[in-house]
């Protein structure tokens, strides 16, 4: 089955600084790639996601990139602000019921 | 805008005990699933549903059963609770399956489960 690893699990940087969080999946059957946030106490939403048809989108500060051919894809966050804290959380699914998530990455943004 | 409620945000049980989690969505969508979520593993399916009285195993579904017996409700179930069934439990709904256009999830708040 599809397996989902996400990198780092915890990620500190200046207010203003860019963060990376990168992913890995197994099956190369995936064909939708979302990432969602959690802030403290709050449940998951979709910040943004990606489809195996494109190999990058940008929503504002936020851009996701996709590599099939490595099985890769990674979350780009400019300019990060205070309230860009948070849990990240991406995923993969192959077009069906299923999404596997990743474990997660704790960013903090200091300002 | 979609609505996903649980019945509890915290919930504190006993060893042994039936356990009942509910969660209500309001916009008719197919798809909904049960996830638990633990530092360090992320979310992790226990048991999903496509539609009124199916279900699907998740990555995760030992001790666990589930109930779809209308299509704005799933339940989660725990026969006998156990301490290693502390979590953080999330529900979740999606539009359907079929086209990966409608797969974006929407969370409930999450219930607390805590068993002594």
């Amino acid at each position: 089955g599809e397996n989902v690893e996400q990198h780092p699990s915890t990620l500190s940087v200046q207010e203003g600084d860019s963060a990376v969080i990168k992913c890995t999946y197994s099956d190369s059957a995936s064909n939708y790639f979302p990432w969602y946030k959690q802030e403290l106490g709050k449940r998951p939403q979709l910040i943004i996601d990606i489809r195996s048809n494109v190999g990058e989108k940008k929503d504002q500060r936020i851009a996701v990139t996709l590599n099939k051919t490595a099985k890769h894809f990674s979350l780009h966050i400019t300019e990060t602000q205070p309230e860009d804290s948070a849990v990240y959380f991406c995923a993969a699914n192959t077009g069906g019921f299923k999404t596997i998530f990743g474990a997660g990455t704790r960013l903090f943004v200091k300002a | 805008d979609v609505k996903v409620t649980q019945s509890s945000r915290y919930l504190v049980k006993r060893t042994g005990e039936k356990v009942f989690l509910e969660c209500v969505q309001d916009m008719d969508h197919e798809n909904m699933f049960w996830y638990r979520q633990d530092p360090g593993l992320g979310l992790r399916l226990i048991y999903f549903s496509y539609d009124v009285k199916m279900k699907e195993k998740g990555d995760i579904p030992e001790g666990y059963s589930v109930s779809r017996e209308k299509k704005e409700r799933f339940s989660l179930i725990l026969e006998s609770a156990s301490t290693n069934q502390t979590s953080m439990y999330l529900c979740a709904s999606s539009l359907s399956g079929w086209t990966s256009g409608d797969n974006e999830q929407f969370f409930g708040p999450g219930t607390r489960l805590t068993v002594l």
